[in-house]
């Protein structure tokens, strides 16, 4: 069965930043894409950002909130993948998930998500 | 501000059937990008509901459907039960943004 678990959040002070890890486990993790969404307190969610899996050139995407300021990347030799969170902003408190991408014609749609991991931004 | 739109809530007594609407662009559902649907129970991670408009991965319940029509489209739970109390979430891709696009979500009642 597989399994996607976030790690590294927590709090920390506006401007500083925050490197998310997704342990994965029961697939085969350089096959699959994978993303990162977030969930602010009572809000719904949102898509941060997206990376191919290798045979696909490795290529990301990024929303524009976030473009600039975090970096999504992967360790194929881990079964993980990152999310490097920079200049950090109140705004960007929320519950942070990640998830498989499975390729459907041209886009991918998210079939297993983690449980999500806290980042609270606060002075 | 969400490219897809949702109705904030739907409600339904047990039994019932209710539709959730979701309302892309030109630049999104419009241009031919599928639309896949998430359920979200409460404090609980995504689900995956729907994917490609209206397959059903294994497990999820024949009492959830979804279509898509142009810029638009539909989730439909039937035989509504209590335990289908969640947020629902579309998803689809843009094609000006270059990326992925979620409704606000829609809160269902039982």
């Amino acid at each position: 069965e597989e399994h996607l678990v976030e790690s590294g959040g927590g709090s920390v002070q506006p401007g500083r930043s925050l490197r998310l890890s997704c342990s994965t486990s029961g697939f085969t993790f350089g096959d699959y894409a994978m993303s990162w969404f977030r969930q602010a307190p009572g809000k719904g969610l949102e898509w941060l950002c997206f990376i191919k899996a290798r045979a696909y050139g490795g290529a990301t995407k990024y929303a524009a909130s976030v473009k600039g300021r975090f970096t999504i990347s992967r360790d194929d030799s881990k079964n993980t993948a990152y999310l490097q969170m920079n200049n950090l902003e109140s705004e960007d408190t929320a519950v942070y998930f990640c998830s498989r991408g499975i390729l459907f014609y041209t886009e991918y749609y998210m079939d297993v998500w983690g449980s999500g991991t806290t980042v609270t931004v606060s002075s | 501000q969400s490219m897809l739109t949702q109705p904030p809530s739907v409600s339904g007594a047990p039994g019932q059937r209710v539709t959730i609407s979701c309302t892309g662009g030109d630049s999104n559902l419009g241009l031919g990008y599928d639309v896949h649907w998430y359920q979200q129970l409460p404090g609980q991670r995504p689900k995956l509901l729907i994917f490609a408009n209206s397959n059903r991965p294994s497990g999820v319940p024949d009492r959830f459907s979804g279509s898509k029509s142009g810029t638009s489209a539909s989730l439909d739970i039937s035989g509504l039960q209590s335990e289908d109390e969640a947020d629902y979430y579309c998803q689809s891709y843009d094609g000006t943004l270059h990326g992925y696009v979620l409704g606000s979500g829609t809160t269902v009642t039982v």
